[in-house]
């Protein structure tokens, strides 16, 4: 049962403009949540997190939004840029644990 | 610092075989973690270290043995390899960072690509 899930397996944008990707979470419990990057033939990489006492962070180009009450969290790019263009795993951590918990994925498609 | 390094890069077995996948740490972590990534899947742990000597079950664990002997090095072995274990395996680790709350994030390897015939 995947306790983390990112509904849209693909996501295209233009150049310049808005990405927005989505993940859902089952498990209240969470407290800690992370985005990462991947590149083909590569691990992923860190990209931005957010605490539950928080409900947006910001870091240049990339925002996290955190909805407690929905149990969903979104990433936004602005501006896509062609180097966004990878797989986007977002996870999640529960207080006091440290095993993290991946979504499936989103593979965004950023077209110049 | 050469991060977190995995190896083989690439492997393929033929079913019953068996292998060790090693990977390595310069960057002090307490925490390491093996990771199998599938299509449609996502990131699913295998099993995971909290230090030294300790080593814990994650999600998948059946068919899989690990050792941490070394804070450096985590060994994920497979026994007798099957076809359902041919995946992309990714090692990562962590500084903890429980203490810290809200600040720890894990550091992955480039991840080894295993085929079971």
């Amino acid at each position: 049962d995947q306790q983390v899930k990112q509904n849209s397996p693909s996501l295209s944008v233009q150049e310049g403009r808005i990405s927005i990707l989505n993940c859902d979470y089952t498990n209240s419990m969470f407290d800690y949540f992370l985005w990462y990057k991947k590149y083909p033939a590569e691990g992923p990489t860190f990209l931005i997190s957010i605490s539950s006492i928080k409900d947006k962070n910001e870091d240049g180009r990339f925002t996290v939004f955190l909805n407690k009450s929905a149990k969903h969290l979104s990433l936004h790019i602005v501006p896509s840029q062609p180097g966004d263009s990878a797989v986007y795993f977002c996870a999640a951590r529960k207080y006091n644990f440290n095993k993290f918990y991946f979504g499936s994925g989103t593979k965004l498609n950023v077209k110049p | 610092n050469a991060g977190v390094t995995q190896t083989p890069k690439f492997r393929v077995l033929k079913t019953g075989q068996s292998m060790t996948l090693l990977c390595a740490q310069d960057m002090n972590h307490e925490y390491m973690y093996w990771y199998r990534q599938d299509p449609g899947m996502g990131l699913r742990l295998i099993h995971y270290s909290v230090g030294e000597g300790t080593t814990a079950k994650g999600e998948v664990p059946d068919g899989y043995n690990v050792s941490r002997l070394k804070k450096q090095n985590f060994l994920l072995g497979l026994e007798s390899a099957a076809p359902s274990q041919t995946s992309v395996y990714f090692c990562a680790s962590s500084s903890g960072g429980l203490a810290g709350g809200h600040t720890d994030t894990q550091y992955f390897g480039p991840g080894t690509r295993l085929t079971v015939l």
